[in-house]
């Protein structure tokens, strides 16, 4: 079956600018989670959410950034004001109970 | 706070060895354990997931434990390829009333042919 989503592979913004990055997690899958990976770094707990449960909001590093996740599916981290730090490449996994985390390809976001 | 070191950082070995990765967590209470593979460029594999109430998971050549109590768990891969050229990272959930996240820094290996 179809694995974890993401949308833009790539992106190239300018420093200022809001940028949108999209996960289609696995169907039926009721967990999602988002992480960074700054180049060179380890992986960097940003956000979860599960159903319809209050999303875990604590790894979030400032409050340029937000995430939403409609029906329950589709998810979307919105990073605003970027800054030249936030370059990184930002991974998404879901997971069918919150255990077993399957990763999509992530996103590769540079800030110039 | 959870802390998740993976030793060692690098790690080359010749085709056909046996080896360890090791990966120790400074809390004990945990949901779970993953171990993935990371390709360069590419997003990440599961290898093997452990409970908390487990002590060791298989999968071909892998083999994964985990010792709560003393705060470790290891990767241990028979018979190496060049295939397995990867870096290895493990992830611990924290416990009940979390859902975060934690990732070591990885395992770079190289298996030479």
């Amino acid at each position: 079956g179809a694995g974890v989503s993401q949308s833009p592979s790539n992106k190239v913004t300018e420093k200022g600018k809001d940028v949108e990055l999209r996960c289609d997690p696995i169907s039926g899958h009721t967990a999602l989670y988002w992480y960074r990976q700054s180049l060179g770094q380890g992986l960097e707990f940003l956000i979860y959410f599960q159903g319809n449960s209050a999303p875990d909001k604590s790894g979030l590093p400032s409050d340029r950034f937000s995430a939403e996740r409609t029906g329950g599916s589709v998810s979307t981290l919105t990073i605003q004001r970027t800054q030249q730090e936030d370059s990184a490449v930002y991974l998404c996994a879901s997971s069918p109970t919150g255990s077993e985390q399957f990763f999509g390809p992530g996103t590769r976001l540079t800030v110039l | 706070k959870q802390e998740v070191t993976q030793i060692p950082a690098a790690l080359s070995v010749p085709e056909g060895e046996n080896l360890v990765l090791n990966c120790s967590f400074t809390d004990s209470a945990i949901y779970n354990l993953q171990w993935f593979r990371q390709d360069p460029g590419k997003g990440l594999t599961s290898l093997l997931l452990i409970q908390s109430s487990q002590r060791e998971q298989t999968s071909g050549r892998l083999n994964a434990s985990l010792d709560k109590s003393s705060g470790r768990s290891t990767l241990y891969i028979a018979a190496s390829q060049p295939g397995d050229s990867a870096t290895y990272l493990c992830a611990v959930r924290l416990g009940a009333g979390g859902f975060k996240t934690i990732f070591g820094a990885g395992t770079r290996l190289f298996v030479k042919a």
